[in-house]
């Protein structure tokens, strides 16, 4: 079965740099959620969209933006990266069915900023 | 906002063992899922409950929906090594497009 995509899995930037990870949701899915999980840490909940449109905001920096494309693609652009901004950023995506909602993660993508 | 209380916050245990975890909140949830962590990479979904009093199974693993919707917990049975892990409960207030709230998870680690 189809799972989420995130890429790339990992990746290295200088602090002040700019860094777009991207996500591709399951087939048919219209939630897209973006977490951040620091060392020893539970992922911390930046934003989702739901169908294209933003639906909630969590703890994400000013310096970070993301948007979801026609194809339901996402993608998270960081810009002005601090040595803090070192996580893995995980994507998810879920829909719901009846009064049911399964969210699957993807593999995520390892940031480290140097 | 709305937090999940998930203990204990570390296990270890001997292969074969029972283990349970369990996470409580103060505010109501419709969903409860309980995710598997390995290091570096991405939760992996469990078990996913959907109403109160609900029990599933998932081949050795067992969890239940809280009857007061506020807490649910995860037993493992006849504990292996490929069980070690940080294992995470998040909850989701069904609005559509919530966010997922998740514990601070529970590291378990199995002694062979």
């Amino acid at each position: 079965a189809a799972g989420v995509i995130q890429s790339p899995r990992h990746l290295i930037k200088e602090k002040r740099e700019t860094a777009t990870l991207k996500c591709y949701p399951i087939p048919r899915h219209d939630t897209v959620y973006w977490y951040q999980q620091g060392p020893g840490q539970d992922p911390q909940f930046l934003i989702s969209f739901y169908e294209k449109m933003q639906s909630d905001k969590g703890s994400i920096p000013d310096r970070f933006s993301a948007q979801q494309f026609s194809d339901y693609h996402s993608e998270l652009n960081m810009s002005s990266l601090e040595l803090g901004d070192s996580a893995l950023y995980f994507c998810a995506s879920s829909s719901i069915v009846g009064f049911s909602t399964e969210a699957f993660f993807g593999q995520g993508t390892r940031l480290t900023v140097v | 906002g709305q937090q999940l209380n998930q203990s204990p916050q570390s296990m270890f245990i001997q292969e074969g063992e029972d283990v349970s975890m369990n996470c409580t909140s103060s505010s109501i949830f419709n969903t409860w899922l309980w995710y598997k962590q390995d290091p570096g990479e991405g939760p992996v979904l469990l078990i996913a409950l959907y109403k109160a009093g609900e029990l599933t199974s998932n081949g050795r693993l067992t969890a239940q929906f809280g009857i007061t919707r506020k807490d649910s917990f995860l037993n493992i049975s006849a504990s292996i090594p490929s069980d070690v892990g940080i294992y995470f409960c998040a909850g989701l207030l069904y609005s559509g497009n919530t966010p997922l709230v998740f514990g601070k998870g529970t590291r378990l680690s199995v002694i062979a």
